[in-house]
C-alpha cells in the first residue's frame, strides 16, 4: 500500500498571502496524483489531477506541481472561500486508492 | 449537471448489513467508473470500493473485502453498496463518487453529500 503523508497539518495564512502545501508519497507515483479541497460540511471537491491539470472551473490561483514521490499544491493569493482541508490522493498504484491525512489551511 | 445522491444510511447494530444507495443523474451513467468512500467523523478519507462502468472489474479496500460488495444498476442510474458483518470500526460518512474515467482510473471528478451510517449496539 502506499503511504501518502502531507505536511504540515495546519497552515496559518493570512488573506492574499501564497500557501504551499506539500504531498509524499511512500513510493513513487509518477503523476498520478490529485487534490481535492473539502469544507466543513461538504463532500471533497476534484481541484488538480495528474499532479498539475486543474479541473473544470477551478480557478488558475490553484496550481499543482511535482512527480514521483513530491508534490505540491500552491494557492497564489488566498481567498476567503480557500480556507478549507485539502488531501492529496494517489491513483498509480491500486487498489487501495491512498489518501494524505490532509492539511487544513486556516486564517492567520 | 451532474448529481450524485446517497440514501440508505442509518444507525444498526454490530453484525449486522445495510445496503446504501447513489442514485446518478445528469450524465450517461453507464460510461464512467464509480466508487464508494468513506470518512470518519473528523478524520481523513478512506477509499472503499470501486467498479468499472461496465461491471467488469470490481476493487476493495483490505479493510472491507469479503463483508462489503459493490454494484451497479446501469439501467437505474444507481450504484450500490451492500455492507455485511458490520463492525463499530465502519461508522463513518459513505459518499459515492465518479472516476474520471470509464475503466476507472481512480480519481473523481463528481461526489455525492454522503450518507451517515453509523455502527453502535
Amino acid at each position: 500500500e502506499i503511504v501518502m503523508t502531507q505536511s504540515p497539518a495546519t497552515l496559518s495564512v493570512s488573506p492574499g498571502d501564497r500557501a504551499t502545501l506539500s504531498c509524499r508519497a511512500s513510493q513513487s507515483v509518477s503523476s498520478n496524483l490529485a487534490w481535492y479541497q473539502q469544507k466543513p460540511g461538504q463532500a471533497p471537491r476534484l481541484l488538480i489531477s495528474g499532479a498539475s491539470t486543474r479541473a473544470t472551473g477551478i480557478p488558475a490561483r490553484f496550481s499543482g506541481s511535482g512527480s514521483g514521490t513530491e508534490f505540491t499544491l500552491t494557492i497564489s493569493s488566498l481567498q476567503s472561500e480557500d480556507f478549507a482541508v485539502y488531501y492529496c490522493q494517489q491513483y498509480n498504484n491500486w487498489p487501495p486508492l491512498t489518501f494524505g491525512g490532509g492539511t487544513k489551511v486556516e486564517i492567520k | 449537471q451532474v448529481h450524485l445522491v446517497e440514501s440508505g444510511g442509518g444507525v444498526v447494530q454490530p453484525g449486522t448489513s445495510l445496503r446504501l444507495s447513489c442514485a446518478v443523474s445528469g450524465y450517461s451513467f453507464r460510461t464512467y467508473g464509480m466508487h464508494w468512500v468513506r470518512q470518519t467523523p473528523g478524520k481523513g478519507l478512506e477509499w472503499v470500493a470501486g467498479m468499472w462502468y461496465d461491471e467488469s472489474n470490481e476493487s476493495y479496500a483490505d479493510s472491507v473485502k469479503g463483508r462489503f460488495t459493490i454494484s451497479r444498476d446501469n439501467s437505474k442510474n444507481t450504484l450500490y453498496l451492500q455492507m455485511s458483518s458490520l463492525r463499530v470500526e465502519d461508522t463513518a460518512i459513505y459518499y459515492c463518487a465518479r472516476d474520471v474515467a470509464p475503466a476507472a482510473i481512480g480519481s473523481f471528478d463528481y461526489w455525492g453529500q454522503g450518507t451517515l451510517v453509523t455502527v453502535s449496539s
